[in-house]
C-alpha cells in the first residue's frame, strides 16, 4: 500500500512558467514535508506543514487536512529549479519515521 | 551554515563484508536518522536515534543492521554482512527538535556492493 502518491512523475516547463506538484497520501499525519533532490542525490528540506500555507521566495506550499492533499508551488520557474521534489509525511500517534513518495522530476528549459 | 557530513561519500565492498558508514550530524542537534535510497525507487526509512537509543526503526533495519553515537559528534551506521541489495545511496539526518520537525540531510553515502 502506496501512503503518499505524487503526481505529475514527471514535469518539463518552459522558463518563467507557474509549476503545482501535487501530493496525496492516506493516512492521518502529524506533519507533511516538501523535499528537493538535486541530480547529485544531496537532499534539502523545503517545507514542513501542518495546516495552512507556507512560502519562501518563489515557493509556495499549500495543505488541506481534511482532504489528504498537499501542493507546493513555484513561480516564476527557472533552470536552477530543476530538481526532483518530494514530499514525505509524518503519521499521527508519535512516530518519527518520515514516509516518502516517489518524487516528482521536473526539467525547467530556459 | 551548519551541515551534515557524511564519509566516505563512496563505498565500494565486497558480499558478506562488514561496512560503516559515517555522519557527523549538526552539532547541536538531538535528533539522529538514517535513510536509504535504492536507485530509482523511493528514499525510505531506516531507523531514528535518540539519548543514546534507538527510538523507531522500520522492517528494513533488521539484525545485520547498528547504529552508534561512538562520541559526542559521529553517528554511524553498520552494516554487518553486506549483501548485494544493500547497495544503494544511505542519508544521514538530523534535527535539534522533537519530531515532527525540520530535517537536515546529509549528502549522502553510495554504497556499492560487489
Amino acid at each position: 500500500k502506496n501512503e503518499v502518491e505524487q503526481s505529475p512523475q514527471n514535469l518539463t516547463a518552459q522558463e518563467g512558467e507557474f509549476i503545482t506538484i501535487n501530493c496525496s497520501y492516506s493516512v492521518g499525519i502529524s506533519a507533511l514535508h516538501w523535499l528537493q533532490q538535486h541530480p547529485g542525490g544531496g537532499i534539502v528540506s523545503l517545507f514542513m506543514l501542518s495546516s495552512g500555507k507556507k512560502k519562501h521566495g518563489r515557493l509556495i506550499a499549500t495543505i488541506n487536512i481534511q482532504e489528504k492533499h498537499s501542493s507546493l508551488h513555484i513561480t516564476a520557474s527557472h533552470p536552477r529549479d530543476s530538481a526532483v521534489y518530494i514530499c514525505a509525511v509524518v503519521s499521527q500517534g508519535g512516530s518519527e519515521k518520515l514516509v516518502f513518495g516517489k518524487g516528482t522530476k521536473l526539467t525547467v528549459n530556459p | 551554515e551548519p551541515e551534515v557530513t557524511q564519509t566516505p561519500s563512496h563505498q565500494v565492498t565486497q558480499m558478506g563484508q562488514e561496512v560503516i558508514l559515517r555522519c557527523v550530524p549538526i552539532s547541536n542537534h538531538l535528533y539522529f536518522y538514517w535513510y536509504r535510497q535504492i536507485l530509482g525507487q523511493k528514499v525510505e526509512f531506516l531507523v531514528s536515534f535518540y539519548n543514546n537509543e534507538i527510538s523507531e526503526k522500520s522492517e528494513i533495519f533488521d539484525d545485520q543492521f547498528s547504529v552508534e553515537r561512538p562520541d559526542g559528534s559521529n553517528f554511524t551506521l553498520k552494516i554487518r554482512s553486506t549483501k548485494l541489495e544493500d547497495s544503494a545511496m544511505y542519508f544521514c539526518a538530523s534535527s535539534q527538535n522533537r519530531p515532527p520537525s525540520i530535517q537536515y540531510f546529509g549528502a549522502g553515502t553510495r554504497l556499492s556492493v560487489l
